[in-house]
């Protein structure tokens, strides 16, 4: 099937930097990508739809400026956490879909980061 | 209200037995329905896709309800590994998945 990799797995930063993660269909074309934060014992939280080529579309409550996304080619969406702080602290998760509504959406592994 | 709400659990089954757990939607223009696995700090992956008819896959078994709003996955001769999370997520239109916050079942010898 369809593989999305995910870097990095983990990640432990200082409060106040910054941590890019970056989300990859191996090998399909992905012109959207979804990415998700858990929280322990949550369900997964949509955060934003990356679009190749256009600006992310960012869920309600999600800060734009704090979570940079961008999607500069059909199999890379990056996520870059700024200025982060230990509540940002959770387990984020990219996805990305071969097809439509009714086809099965592949997951990266996840990075769990951690604000020290 | 939660657009897909699932109870928590845990169900704390032997194995061999049945379990069956629910899911309730509230956006009854959503179309396509699916069961993920999610094992402990690990991705989510799909377990099987929710049709109208109902499907069964080995020992699973979905059902969709769509007037009710209601899909349920039945897991006959519970083993071991089927201990995990279970999400029930929806297509919440504009291909964004809806997730429900899963229910964890744990399988016991």
């Amino acid at each position: 099937g369809a593989v999305v990799s995910q870097h990095p797995s983990w990640v432990i930063c200082k409060s106040g930097t910054s941590v890019k993660i970056e989300c990859r269909s191996l090998d399909f074309q992905a012109t959207t990508m979804f990415w998700y934060r858990q929280f322990p014992k949550q369900s997964l939280m949509l955060m934003a739809t990356s679009n190749e080529g256009s600006k992310a579309t960012y869920e309600q409550g999600v800060e734009k400026d704090k979570f940079l996304i961008n999607h500069a080619s059909l199999t890379l969406s990056t996520l870059t956490v700024t200025s982060a702080h230990p509540e940002d602290s959770s387990f984020y998760i990219c996805s990305a879909r071969f097809g439509g509504p009714n086809t099965e959406a592949f997951f990266g592994q996840g990075t769990r980061l951690t604000v020290v | 209200r939660k657009e897909v709400e699932q109870d928590p659990g845990p169900f704390n089954v032997p194995e061999g037995a049945t379990v069956a757990f629910n899911c309730t939607y509230s956006n009854s223009a959503s179309q396509s329905f699916f069961w993920y696995r999610q094992d402990c700090r690990k991705e989510p992956k799909l377990l099987m896709s929710v049709y109208s008819s109902g499907n069964e896959d080995g020992r699973f078994t979905a059902q969709l309800n769509r007037a009710s709003q209601y899909i349920s996955l039945l897991i006959r001769d519970s083993k071991l590994s089927d201990s995990a999370t279970y999400l029930c997520v929806v297509n919440g239109g504009g291909n964004k998945l809806v997730f429900g916050a899963g229910t964890i079942l744990r399988v016991k010898s």
